[in-house]
């Protein structure tokens, strides 16, 4: 167990749908990541924050939001999903976020769009 | 961006026998981590090795940052190896667009039988 914790475990939805994926970092933890690994693209960085603050992003399509709130968790917000959205999407955290700091991965949540 | 190449990209071995996964990278890295995908999708740490040799248990891993890659050593392997293994590295940060972005190969699917 890494720490990291995220909900749900699975999400199954229709396209045009709209969904919210939440992520707990470890405790201590400034720093989240959002990946997704789908089966075209392996796993692939969409976006970084550290301590509420957007740090990097990576090929996010402009569907998807996310956000860091006050207490340090976050939540990726998925919006008009379509079919190639299905994926694992995978949360990170480490306590400094920076480019040496190890990254711990969370379970995932495994999105099925219909 | 840099560009991280595994192999080999499939390896089916017998319960007790010996195994080495490459990881190549075509920049230099602040940050290489191994990970263990098993069948139910989990990403486990496996380690952390910018540079040097680390051991844990019947896994130890060896990254030669000058010649820009790393080794994966399983021992005595055993069913419960079965799964993906992923290397990821983050090169120095440019600009600021990448910062804590792990880039990943695309994996080495191992299959143990008993």
């Amino acid at each position: 167990d890494s720490g990291v914790t995220q909900t749900p475990k699975h999400l199954i939805t229709a396209t045009g749908q709209r969904v919210t994926l939440r992520c707990s970092p470890r405790s201590g933890d400034l720093s989240v990541y959002w990946y997704q690994q789908s089966l075209d693209q392996g796993l692939q960085f969409l976006i970084q924050y550290y301590n509420g603050e957007e740090r990097a992003k990576g090929n996010i399509l402009e569907r998807f939001s996310a956000q860091q709130f006050p207490d340090l968790h976050s939540e990726l917000n998925l919006s008009s999903l379509e079919l190639g959205d299905s994926a694992l999407y995978f949360c990170a955290s480490n306590q400094a976020g920076g480019t040496y700091n190890e990254q711990f991965f969370g379970p995932g949540t495994r999105l099925t769009v219909l | 961006g840099i560009q991280v190449e595994q192999s080999p990209p499939d390896l089916i071995l017998q319960e007790g026998a010996n195994s080495t996964l490459r990881c190549n990278f075509s920049d230099s890295v602040n940050n290489l981590q191994w990970f263990h995908q098993n069948p139910w999708g989990q990403l486990i740490n496996l380690f952390y090795i910018p540079s040097g040799t680390k051991q844990n248990g019947r896994l130890s891993a060896t990254t030669v940052a000058t010649e820009r890659y790393s080794l994966l050593y399983i021992s005595s392997s055993q069913t419960t190896d079965s799964g993906v293994y992923f290397c990821a590295v983050i090169a120095p940060n440019a600009g600021g667009t990448s910062y804590g972005k792990l880039t990943f190969g695309q994996g080495t699917i191992l299959t143990v039988h008993p």
